[in-house]
């Protein structure tokens, strides 16, 4: 079983829905990151989480320590929102480095 | 461009090169992360620097893999003798440093065809 679980792996919705993506993580964590990759491979971090809930234009990230459990929301989605999200964690323990999940693949039809 | 940069952008080498690649931080970050990430999968992480201090490396680095970060500032990776198995996209990331400031910001990733 990987450390950092998502779901769905795949997701296609029509644009302005509603989209939801979750993470699901076995281990103590310092921090969460939801980060997202468009074709040719570059990363942007959109959030880092420890607690609570953060929002940035159309886009949610909540967490749910004692659950170990965060999901990234989407209001009103758009094309260009077709991307690959990606769930990373940092460990409570000391280390430095980020174990990420395998990533949701979002596509959005106009 | 202030952000994350490597050098090259794409690499297509035959079994048995060596390659290098080249990570530029962002210029105040102390930390610098590589990680690889192969078709499908999510990122894996193979080191990282605080400084020029190599403070953790992964299994996945085998005695090919060598990482460096000599003054503290850009970070070279070299694998030696490639193999098939060795394409991959391979990813610096930098971060300042410190919990509450600890975002990684990630380069644009070189990607590496061993043929």
């Amino acid at each position: 079983k990987n450390e950092v679980e998502q779901s769905p792996q795949n997701l296609t919705a029509q644009e302005g829905e509603f989209i939801t993506i979750n993470c699901s993580y076995s281990v103590g964590i310092s921090a969460l990151h939801w980060l997202q990759q468009h074709p040719g491979g570059g990363i942007v971090s959109l959030f880092m989480l420890s607690s609570g809930k953060k929002k940035h234009g159309r886009l949610i990230a909540t967490i749910n320590i004692q659950e170990k459990h965060s999901s990234l929301h989407i209001t009103a989605s758009h094309p260009r929102d077709s991307a690959v999200y990606i769930c990373a964690v940092r460990s409570a323990f000391g280390n430095e480095k980020l174990t990420f999940g395998t990533g949701t693949r979002l596509t959005i039809i106009p | 461009d202030t952000g994350v940069s490597q050098d090259p952008r794409h690499k297509i080498t035959k079994r048995g090169q060596n390659v290098t690649f080249r990570c530029d931080p962002i210029s105040e970050h102390n930390r610098l992360y590589w990680y690889r990430q192969t078709l499908g999968q999510g990122p894996e992480f193979l080191t990282y620097f605080q400084n020029e201090a190599q403070l953790e490396k992964s299994r996945l680095l085998s005695d090919r893999f060598s990482a460096e970060r000599p003054k503290g500032s850009f970070s070279t990776l070299e694998i030696q003798r490639t193999e098939q198995g060795d394409s991959a996209m391979y990813l610096c990331a930098s971060s300042f440093g410190g919990a509450l400031k600890d975002t990684q910001y990630f380069g644009p990733g070189t990607r590496l065809t061993v043929l």
